[in-house]
């Protein structure tokens, strides 16, 4: 059975530091990944994803990820937060063939402080 | 991309009385889906809305709780019926478009049982 794990429930950091949300999966075969992000009283929207290629995946406000197959991780990256980064962040995936099944994480709160 | 309208936003709803939450999408979408994100938790999926035949359920959701409509390729409706308490969370419709393959998710319907 396929899993995505995040390890943190939350994750603090002050404004201009690097953010990094941590997250691994567990499925068969060669699963396509997603990072998604809720703010409050809103629905997810899209950051990024990974289907194939450059493991060093860029999507929208500065964010990028990096997918490790070895280490079946993957983070989500920015390298300087920002006060409007604080949300919610979702991993996902879907494994290959699953069509619209896609499996969430916990999620993560990132917390940035000016 | 997809533009998706959902409706209700929140409902405050008594024990016992059903609710039914419209979504509407802005182009004709093959997937549509329905998710629930109990309160401080991830997004589990309920059901599948198959234009012109049944929903698919998944495990731990039944059709006569959550009956679910998909007259068109741009419309469904999810009604939470015979509610209780339990059954307060945030409601949302995706749909994954062809080309990408990611979810876009509506705003969500916060439900409130007492």
């Amino acid at each position: 059975a396929q899993s995505v794990a995040q390890p943190e429930d939350q994750v603090n950091v002050a404004e201009g530091n690097p953010l990094t949300v941590k997250c691994t999966y567990s499925v068969s075969g060669n699963p396509y990944l997603f990072w998604y992000v809720q703010y409050p009283n809103r629905g997810l929207q899209f950051l990024l994803k990974y289907i194939t290629g450059d493991n060093l995946v860029k999507g929208s406000y500065g964010f990028e990820a990096e997918f490790n197959k070895s280490q079946t991780s993957f983070h989500l990256k920015k390298p300087s937060a920002l006060v409007s980064d604080s949300a919610l962040y979702f991993c996902a995936v879907r494994p290959p063939g699953s069509w619209g099944k896609f499996q969430f994480g916990a999620g993560t709160q990132v917390v940035v402080t000016p | 991309s997809a533009v998706i309208s959902q409706k209700p936003s929140r409902d405050i709803c008594q024990r016992g009385t059903s609710l039914t939450i419209q979504c509407q999408v802005d182009s004709q979408v093959t997937m549509m889906f329905w998710y629930r994100q109990q309160p401080g938790q991830s997004l589990t999926l309920i059901a599948t809305a198959n234009q012109g035949s049944e929903a698919t359920y998944e495990s731990g959701f039944v059709i006569d709780k959550f009956p679910i409509s998909r007259p068109n390729l741009t419309f469904s409706t999810l009604t939470v019926s015979n509610m209780s308490p339990e059954d307060s969370s945030i409601y949302l419709c995706s749909v994954r478009t062809a080309s990408g393959g990611k979810l876009f998710f509506g705003s969500g319907t916060q439900l409130s049982v007492l």
